[in-house]
C-alpha cells in the first residue's frame, strides 16, 4: 500500500520559521505536491518537487530527497494567514493516477 | 485562473435517499476527480474520469457511482445514503494524464445523512 506521514499539529510564532516534514513509501513515484487547505476552503497548490532538491517560491520553499522518500516545507516569516493544514500527496503511478494525501498538518500561527 | 465549482456548500440527505453532487470545471481539463475528506483520514479517492464516458475506480468506491456525460461535468451519486457517508466531498480537475499536472480543487460540499 501507499503510506504517507506527516505531523498533526505544529504551532510557530509569527515572523519565525516553520519546517513541515512528510515520509512517504510508495509503490512508484512520479512527484511530490503540498497543498494548503484553510479550515472550510479548498485546498490549493503550493509546489511540486519530482527532482531532488529544494524549491523556492517566495516565502515558501519545498525539498525533495528521493532516496530518503522525504519531503519538507518551508515557511519562512510567519504570517497569521498561514494558519491552515498543510497537505502532503505523492503521485504514484499505480494504473489509477492519482494521488495519495497525508493526513495533513494543522498549523497554527501564534502572535 | 482555473475554477472548480460545486453545486452545493452544504447539504443535508436522510439514510436512503439518491444524492448527486455536481462538479463543473471551466479551463477543459481533461480529469475530474472526486475526493471525500474526513478528519484524521485526509483525502481519498473515490473515483476520477479522466475522458467523457470513461471512469475509473479509486480507493473507496463502494457506495458510489460517477457519470461524466460532458467534458466539463462530472457528477457523483450516492445511490442510497447512509450514516457513515457524512463527510466533505472535494472535486478536483487537471489538465491532463501522467498524475504530474497539478489537481485544481472545488470549494467542497459537505454533506450531512441523518
Amino acid at each position: 500500500g501507499q503510506n504517507i506521514d506527516q505531523p498533526t499539529e505544529m504551532t510557530a510564532t509569527e515572523g519565525a520559521i516553520v519546517q513541515i516534514n512528510c515520509t512517504y513509501q510508495t509503490s512508484g513515484f512520479n512527484g511530490l505536491f503540498w497543498y494548503q487547505q484553510h479550515a472550510g476552503e479548498a485546498p490549493t497548490f503550493l509546489s511540486y518537487n519530482v527532482l531532488d532538491g529544494l524549491e523556492e517560491k517566495g516565502r515558501f520553499s519545498s525539498f525533495l530527497s528521493r532516496s530518503k522518500g522525504y519531503s519538507y516545507l518551508l515557511l519562512k516569516e510567519l504570517q497569521m494567514k498561514d494558519s491552515a493544514s498543510y497537505l502532503c500527496a505523492v503521485n504514484a503511478p499505480t494504473g489509477a493516477n492519482n494521488l495519495f494525501f497525508g493526513t495533513g498538518t494543522r498549523l497554527t500561527v501564534i502572535p | 485562473d482555473v475554477k472548480v465549482t460545486q453545486s452545493s456548500r452544504y447539504l443535508v440527505k436522510r439514510t436512503g435517499e439518491k444524492v448527486f453532487l455536481e462538479c463543473v470545471q471551466d479551463m477543459d481539463h481533461e480529469n475530474m476527480f472526486w475526493y471525500r475528506q474526513d478528519p484524521g483520514l485526509g483525502l481519498r479517492l473515490i473515483y476520477f474520469s479522466y475522458d467523457v464516458k470513461m471512469k475509473e475506480k479509486g480507493d473507496i468506491p463502494e457506495g458510489y457511482s460517477v457519470s461524466r456525460e460532458k467534458k466539463e461535468r462530472f457528477s457523483l451519486i450516492l445511490e442510497s445514503a447512509s450514516t457513515n457517508q457524512t463527510s466533505m466531498y472535494l472535486c478536483a480537475s487537471s489538465l491532463e494524464g501522467g498524475g504530474t499536472d497539478t489537481q485544481y480543487f472545488g470549494p467542497g460540499t459537505r454533506l450531512t445523512v441523518l
